[in-house]
């Protein structure tokens, strides 16, 4: 099946640090989710793109849609701890359904 | 705000119990889905259902059965439950016009 590749897996900072993460892909998506997971609980929807190019910004987080529509990029300025969790890229692959990457692990020193 | 809710939070089942995972929203939304989430493994999609007695399997449907008898309620069934199954499992919802996702608190499955 389709392959997001999420990246990096893990990130250690400190707390007012700026974050970037991104996730790539060999084929072309018309749609990139963002999301965040906390411990023990589901995926909350931070951003959801549709165009390419679109920049989009949810508070402190900016999220783009790449130009080639394979890619998307998560910015997080100045983290704060509450930032503690796991953010996934998402993107519909058919129908309905999406697909996952593997997460982004962020840790914030405070 | 959408709200997914699920049964349990926390099941503890033995080897060879039917189990029932209750997942309801409260939105309208004409799509639902079921995933289970491990270490390393990430999201993967067990069974969907994109309107009411409809189901389509998802990437691992094998030992799950679902059931859409009302748009707000999707229900995961275990025939018969296995170690294997321990796991977390997330219900969420979205309309048919976008492709967003809405989750559930999760339910954390373990099978002795």
């Amino acid at each position: 099946g389709q392959q997001l590749n999420q990246s990096p897996q893990s990130m250690f900072i400190q707390e007012g640090e700026d974050v970037s993460m991104n996730c790539t892909s060999s084929s072309i998506f018309n749609t990139w989710l963002w999301y965040k997971q906390d411990p023990g609980e589901g995926p909350v929807l931070l951003i959801a793109l549709y165009k390419a190019g679109e920049l989009t910004s949810n508070g402190r987080l900016t999220a783009q849609f790449g130009i080639t529509r394979k890619d998307s990029f998560l910015n997080i300025s100045a983290s704060i701890p509450s930032d503690v969790g796991i953010y996934f890229c998402a993107t519909r692959t058919s129908g309905s359904r999406l697909t996952f990457g593997e997460g982004t692990q962020l840790t914030v020193n405070p | 705000d959408v709200k997914v809710t699920q049964s349990s939070r926390y099941l503890v089942k033995r080897t060879g119990e039917k189990v029932f995972l209750e997942c309801v929203q409260d939105m309208d939304h004409e799509n639902m889905f079921w995933y289970r989430q491990d270490p390393g493994l990430g999201l993967r999609l067990i069974y969907f259902s994109y309107d009411v007695k409809m189901k389509e399997k998802g990437d691992i449907p094998e030992g799950y059965s679902v059931s859409r008898e009302k748009k707000e309620r999707f229900s995961l069934i275990l025939e018969s439950a296995s170690t294997n199954q321990t796991s977390m499992y997330l219900c969420a919802s979205g309309r048919g016009s976008t492709y967003e996702q809405y989750f559930g608190p999760g339910t954390r499955l373990t099978v002795t």
